[in-house]
């Protein structure tokens, strides 16, 4: 059965600390894999991420995908309280456009 | 509009009604999918429907029905609605081609609590 496992669950720093969120999968035909930013409302898109060890970057975020190994990290630098957000990532697997989602990774920020 | 629009915001149903949950997108995307998210079990698909006039079942389906008369509407029904469909729904869409994928993008989502 396809699935998408991140860790940790959730996790409490405070402002200016870099932080790691992990995601690992096992799905068959894998395609892409992408990272969320879900705040109050609906979850928008941050990374998709294709082939192995290339890192994608957007300001303090970045990420990178191991297609050996099966998992993505998903860095925050410097981080602020604007940082606050449940962070999810999903898989593309097989033909169909369907996503499998992991249970996210909710961040707190501290001032 | 721009982007993925949903309505209601937000309703509260007797158990037993039928209720009709819209959504529209303007991005001419091809695919569009119904999610429900509940604390503790993340996101979970509907229904989807990969082109106009076509539809699948997701993960959760029972309960629930979809169209897809044209490209912009997906329509996602609750024939006798049941206290555990309360729920956040969220409407998504993306621009998939048969060698791509692209990522999705959500509606604001429709809070729906079911008494």
């Amino acid at each position: 059965e396809d699935k998408v496992v991140q860790s940790p669950l959730s996790l409490v720093v405070h402002e200016g600390d870099t932080v790691t969120l992990n995601c690992s999968y096992e799905v068959t035909n894998f395609r892409s894999l992408l990272w969320y930013k879900q705040e109050k409302k609906a979850p928008t898109f941050l990374f998709m991420l294709t082939s192995s060890g290339i890192e994608k970057k957007s300001g303090r975020l970045s990420s990178i995908l191991d297609k050996k190994e099966l998992f993505s990290i998903l860095n925050i630098t410097a981080t602020q309280t604007g940082d606050s957000a449940v962070y999810l990532c999903a898989v593309a697997s097989g033909n169909n456009r369907k996503l499998i989602w992991g249970l996210g990774t909710s961040l707190a920020v501290n001032p | 509009i721009a982007g993925i629009t949903q309505a209601p915001t937000s309703q509260i149903l007797a158990a037993g009604r039928r209720m009709t949950l819209r959504c529209t997108q303007d991005m001419r995307h091809n695919a569009m999918y119904w999610y429900r998210q509940d604390l503790g079990l993340g996101l979970r698909l509907i229904h989807y429907s990969n082109t106009a006039g076509t539809t699948g079942k997701g993960e959760v389906p029972d309960g629930y029905s979809v169209s897809r008369a044209n490209t912009d509407d997906f329509p996602l029904t609750l024939a006798s609605a049941v206290p555990s469909q309360t729920s956040v729904y969220f409407c998504a869409s993306s621009d998939v081609g048969t060698a791509s994928y692209n990522e999705q993008f959500f509606g604001p989502g429709t809070r729906l609590t079911v008494l």
